[in-house]
């Protein structure tokens, strides 16, 4: 059974921090990595892929990919209250199928 | 550029009929994917649409079922429904590349109720 998992949170973290997220994940063959944020009520947001491992960062956000580990996480700098969202990890198996972990709900606090 | 569109936004049904769940995708994009997702829950992939022929389905019975037309939108169909078929489902839409697993962009999602 491919599996994603992430901590349900609620992750607590002052307005202005690093807001640290984390992902794991049991197949192997995953070759790419997806973060979506999703609002209450609303659908998920791309908001960064990765594929190679290492770092990539756009604006406040970096993904942290290491396939050695199974392991991809999310920082976001400097947290502001409207980063507050449920943040799910998505990972494709080996024929491209997306599989999703049940997200981390972020909190910041002004 | 438009996003992708989902209709209806809300349905309420009883259980035992039938409803379809309509989308259309992002400009450009050519792959429709549907998912269920209960609440507190991540995304549970329902099946892929891919030059108007399902291309992967995920765990679901025979009572889910779909279509994707000629100009790639697509619907989704559930035939007696069940109470535990309320939830909220979501239509994302990506453009197929060879070798490499795509980027989906959701829709707003259909908020279905079956009581």
């Amino acid at each position: 059974q491919k599996e994603v998992e992430q901590n349900s949170g609620p992750l607590s973290v002052p307005e202005g921090a690093i807001a640290s997220l984390n992902c794991t994940y049991s197949d192997r063959g995953s070759q790419s990595f997806f973060w979506y944020r999703q609002y209450s009520g609303k659908s998920p947001e791309l908001i960064m892929s990765i594929y190679s491992n290492g770092d990539k960062e756009d604006g406040r956000f970096t993904a942290q990919l290491n396939k050695a580990s199974q392991y991809v996480s999310l920082l976001i700098r400097d947290s502001q209250p409207s980063d507050s969202a449920t943040y799910l990890c998505a990972v494709s198996d080996s024929n491209y199928q997306l599989i999703w972990g049940a997200g981390t709900k972020l909190i910041i606090k002004p | 550029d438009a996003g992708v569109t989902q209709s209806p936004t809300h349905l309420i049904k009883t259980r035992g009929q039938q409803v379809t769940l309509r989308c259309s995708p992002k400009s450009g994009h050519d792959t429709v994917s549907w998912y269920q997702q209960a609440l507190g829950q991540g995304p549970q992939f329902i099946f892929q649409y891919y030059e108007e022929e399902e291309r992967q389905r995920g765990n679901f019975p025979d009572r889910f079922s779909g279509h994707q037309f000629p100009n790639y939108s697509s619907e989704l169909n559930v035939n007696a429904l069940l109470l535990g078929d309320s939830a909220l489902y979501l239509c994302a839409s990506s453009l197929a590349k060879r070798g490499r697993p795509y980027e989906q962009y959701f829709g707003p999602g259909t908020r279905l109720t079956v009581t």
